[in-house]
């Protein structure tokens, strides 16, 4: 089965600076990357997603980029604040009908005021 | 709007006790799924449904069984609880068409002791 990979475990960043997370994946069928954010004591929220006949997917200030030669996904925050500090997850589909996603393990963000 | 609701929020068992989880949507979605998070394991599947009336298994469905009886509400089963089952768990639920948010309920923190 499809295997996701993130790193890194934790990030700490200066607020303003960017923050960048990496995913890796296994299965090449793969055809959907979402981003999840998952603030303190509650459940995971959709922040972006990207498909795979698409490279690169912009929101503000968010962004996610995708390699499928190499199979990896990357998330990118510019001038991040203290509201991004959560824990975000990358995940991948392969559309089986069952539209079941692969989570990554997460990434604990701290923005430093 | 309620979206996804998870009762109960917070549970304490003795080994060997049972329990059911409830989640109920109310946007009319097909596919529903129960994950349970883990310190540094993510999130992992433990029983999916895509429909009344269907269940399947996920990556971790040991010691859990599910049934949807109605579409907006997808049950979690704990037989005979474990240590090993202390977790955070979250239930989601998405439409099952192209495009595949999936909306998270807030989670039922578990200790089993």
């Amino acid at each position: 089965g499809e295997n996701v990979e993130q790193h890194p475990s934790t990030l700490s960043v200066q607020e303003g600076d960017s923050a960048v997370i990496k995913c890796t994946y296994s299965d090449s069928a793969s055809n959907y990357f979402p981003w999840y954010k998952q603030e303190l004591g509650k459940g995971p929220q959709l922040i972006i997603d990207i498909r795979s006949n698409v490279g690169e997917k912009k929101d503000q200030r968010i962004a996610v980029t995708l390699n499928k030669t190499a199979k990896h996904f990357s998330l990118h925050i510019t001038e991040t604040q203290p509201e991004d500090s959560a824990v975000y997850f990358c995940a991948a589909r392969v559309n089986f009908g069952n539209e079941k996603l692969t989570f990554g393990t997460g990434t604990r963000l701290t923005i430093i005021p | 709007n309620a979206g996804v609701t998870q009762t109960p929020k917070f549970r304490v068992l003795k080994t060997g006790q049972s329990m059911t989880l409830l989640c109920a949507q109310d946007m009319n979605h097909e596919y529903m799924y129960w994950y349970r998070q883990d310190p540094g394991m993510g999130l992992r599947l433990i029983h999916y449904s895509v429909g009344e009336g269907t269940t399947a298994k996920g990556e971790v469905p040991d010691g859990y069984n599910v049934s949807r009886l109605k579409k907006q509400n997808f049950l979690l089963g704990l037989e005979s609880a474990a240590p090993s089952q202390t977790s955070v768990y979250f239930c989601a639920s998405t439409t099952g068409l192209s495009k595949n948010i999936q909306y998270f309920g807030a989670g039922t923190r578990l200790s089993v002791l």
